[in-house]
């Protein structure tokens, strides 16, 4: 079965320094990996994925991630955060023999950046 | 952008009774999915639905759940007999059949509240 964790449920950091909000991942295979946020009373949107290629993804609003298939993780970064981004932050993963298998989703990490 | 809409926002109901969540996919998507939240917290896959019928559920989608594409573009999700438990936010999302690892495209979310 297919699992995501990701170990903080919270991640305070000021204006401006740089974020890192972790995820690992269980899957048979090469795994899909993805990152949504969820602003208050919002879906989820859809920041970036890794599917193939190169480890360092770049996504929108500056956000990038990185596949480490060694450590089985796929960390959220971005240089500079900024007071906008505070939201709640999912990673999800699929499978690749499941092919139209659903993504499962993490418990989510509330990231909070102070002005 | 095209967006996924649902309806209502906010659904109250009395516990035992029968509830209608509705969902209008994007419209050039042909994979529909059911997830809820509770409390903010993790979301958890419920069931895929593909080619007008169930292509995946989990164990939380019991005999009290059942999904229907009633027309061209509609997608609901029922519950039979709502428990107190199943006070959740409902998120409807597709995603479109080209790609099969493209991003899913969730809704605003219906908030259930079973008093």
């Amino acid at each position: 079965a297919q699992s995501v964790a990701q170990p903080e449920d919270q991640v305070n950091v000021a204006e401006g320094n740089p974020l890192t909000v972790k995820c690992t991942y269980s899957v048979s295979g090469n795994p899909y990996l993805f990152w949504y946020v969820q602003y208050p009373n919002r879906g989820l949107q859809f920041l970036l994925k890794y599917i193939t290629g190169d480890n360092l993804v770049k996504g929108s609003y500056g956000f990038e991630a990185e596949f480490n298939k060694s450590q089985t993780s796929f960390h959220l970064k971005k240089p500079s955060a900024l007071v906008s981004d505070s939201a709640l932050y999912f990673c999800a993963v699929r499978g690749p023999q499941e092919g139209r298998r659903a993504l499962t989703f993490g418990s989510g990490t509330r990231l909070q950046v102070q002005p | 952008e095209p967006e996924v809409t649902q309806t209502p926002s906010h659904q109250v109901t009395q516990m035992g009774q029968e509830v209608i969540l509705r969902c209008v996919p994007i419209s050039n998507h042909l994979y529909f999915y059911w997830y809820r939240q509770i409390l903010g917290q993790k979301v958890e896959f419920l069931v895929s639905f593909y080619n007008n019928e169930i292509s995946e559920k989990s164990e939380i989608f019991d005999d009290q759940f059942s999904v229907e594409r009633p027309d061209g573009s509609n997608f609901t999700l029922k519950i039979r007999s709502t428990k107190l438990e199943d006070s959740a936010m409902y998120f409807c999302a597709s995603r479109g059949i080209r790609d099969s690892n493209s991003p899913l495209h969730f809704g605003n979310g219906t908030r259930l509240t079973v008093t």
